[in-house]
């Protein structure tokens, strides 16, 4: 069974650019989940997806940050204008309802 | 959600010494979850927990929840060096938990 997978790996951007995250939860899963993890903490929670609806959007800063997951598979977690602060690795996890939370590799980003 | 408290930040052992870290939450939890993530890698999920004082063991861990619910213990005896990451609590399956900051468990032969 292919995990979740998230893509790209890296991504180099300057700042004021725009960016892009794609993720493919486990099939099956209805939960999904994207996180912020800077170095030295632990993942932070942006928004949480079950099916196609964001039921937890509480922490994502809606004024740059914007998440879509429109046939409740794949999503897509987007950047604009990326700044400075914004450099972290971004996660995505997915469940099956309101359990154990399986993680991708995750998308480190870099904004110069 | 409220993030718990996990004791110690950092830990560092020698090979063979014993390792326990802490979760600490002011508030009921309906279970509690453990990962592991390795330096450079993601989060992985150990075990959950789900009844008062329930206690699990994987070969050399050993998982404890509280009687009250409000606190959890991981405890790896004669480390390796393959224990080597950063093990974080959390979150619970009715989302009232963050994760934690983690534990950080550094081996050295």
């Amino acid at each position: 069974e292919a995990g979740v997978v998230q893509s790209p790996r890296y991504k180099i951007i300057e700042k004021k650019q725009p960016v892009a995250f794609w993720c493919n939860p486990i099939s099956g899963h209805n939960t999904l989940y994207w996180y912020l993890q800077n170095l030295g903490q632990g993942p932070e929670l942006l928004i949480r997806y079950e099916n196609e609806e964001a039921v937890d959007d509480s922490q994502l800063p809606k004024d740059r940050f914007s998440a879509e997951r429109l046939k409740g598979v794949d999503s897509t977690l987007k950047i604009q204008p990326a700044e400075l602060g914004d450099s972290a690795v971004y996660l995505c996890a997915s469940s099956f309802g309101k359990n154990i939370q399986y993680f991708g590799a995750g998308t480190r980003l870099s904004v110069l | 959600g409220q993030q718990v408290m996990q004791i110690p930040q950092y830990q560092h052992v020698q090979e063979g010494e014993d390792f326990t870290t802490y979760c600490n939450s002011s508030t009921t939890l309906s279970n509690i979850q453990w990962y592991k993530q390795r330096p450079g890698g993601h989060p992985v999920f150990l075990i959950q927990l789900v009844k008062s004082g329930e206690v699990k063991k994987q070969k050399r861990l050993t998982f404890q929840f509280g009687e009250a619910k409000k606190n959890s213990s991981l405890h790896i005896t004669a480390t390796q060096t393959t224990d080597v990451g950063t093990y974080f609590c959390g979150p619970d399956s009715g989302y009232a938990l963050n994760f934690g900051k983690g534990t950080s468990l550094l081996v050295t032969p």
